[in-house]
């Protein structure tokens, strides 16, 4: 266990739709990343936050969109939802400053769109 | 930009055997770590083993080790005394240092342990 939870576990919407998906992140973690990983595929990077602020996002349309609390938990909310966007969607947690210490995943969030 | 590479798609080994998976990355960044993450049917990413780039000895971790080839841009794993557990995606992934902790993966290798 990591202590990154990560709900809901699965989730179905439809075409056009929105939706939230949320992740808390381990105690003593400043930095949330959101990736995306479709089937077969390895993870995208969407965005990371880092003490509430957004520090970075990948080739991913504004449609796209996070959140960080003072608590460091996130949200990603994705609009007019697309068939493929059909993926699991991963969050890590980490702290912030210099690169390389571990990013701890949570389980994901299987999204399907129909 | 930076990038990964695994050439194996699947791989499988019997127990008790060795088994190394493949990975490759380009970058032009000096400092930047390498990681091993397994990531079995239940999805959670696990890592397995990290590396940093200025270190030019072979990270270890129990039955994991790596063979780190800086100039080659060559990052295998090495997995002795495959156990049924094992069995699971890899995937290989790259972060330069810094402030931003984006992780660039590879697409991953499909390890199959055979009992």
């Amino acid at each position: 266990e990591t202590g990154v939870t990560q709900s809901p576990t699965h989730l179905i919407k439809t075409r056009g739709q929105q939706v939230t998906l949320r992740c808390s992140s381990q105690s003593g973690h400043n930095t949330v990343s959101w990736y995306q990983q479709a089937l077969g595929q390895g993870p995208q990077f969407i965005f990371q936050y880092y003490r509430e602020e957004e520090n970075g996002r990948g080739n991913f349309p504004p449609r796209f969109s996070g959140l960080q609390f003072p608590n460091y938990s996130s949200e990603l909310n994705v609009n007019a939802l697309e068939l493929d966007d059909s993926a699991l969607y991963l969050c890590a947690s980490s702290l912030g400053g210099t690169g390389g210490t571990e990013a701890f995943f949570g389980q994901g969030t299987r999204l399907t769109v129909v | 930009a930076q990038t990964v590479t695994q050439s194996q798609p699947e791989m499988s080994v019997q127990e008790a055997e060795t088994v190394t998976l493949s990975c490759t990355y380009d970058t032009s960044e000096s400092d930047y770590y390498l990681f091993w993450y397994k990531q079995p049917p239940s999805r959670q990413m696990i890592l397995v083993i990290r590396q940093e780039a200025y270190k030019q000895q072979n990270a270890t971790e129990n039955r994991f080790s790596v063979n780190f080839q800086k100039a080659a841009k060559s990052f295998s794993l090495k997995i002795s005394d495959s156990q049924l557990g094992d069995a699971a995606m890899y995937f290989c992934a790259y972060i330069r240092a810094g402030n931003n902790r984006k992780l660039i993966w590879g697409l991953g290798t499909s390890l199959a342990v055979n009992p």
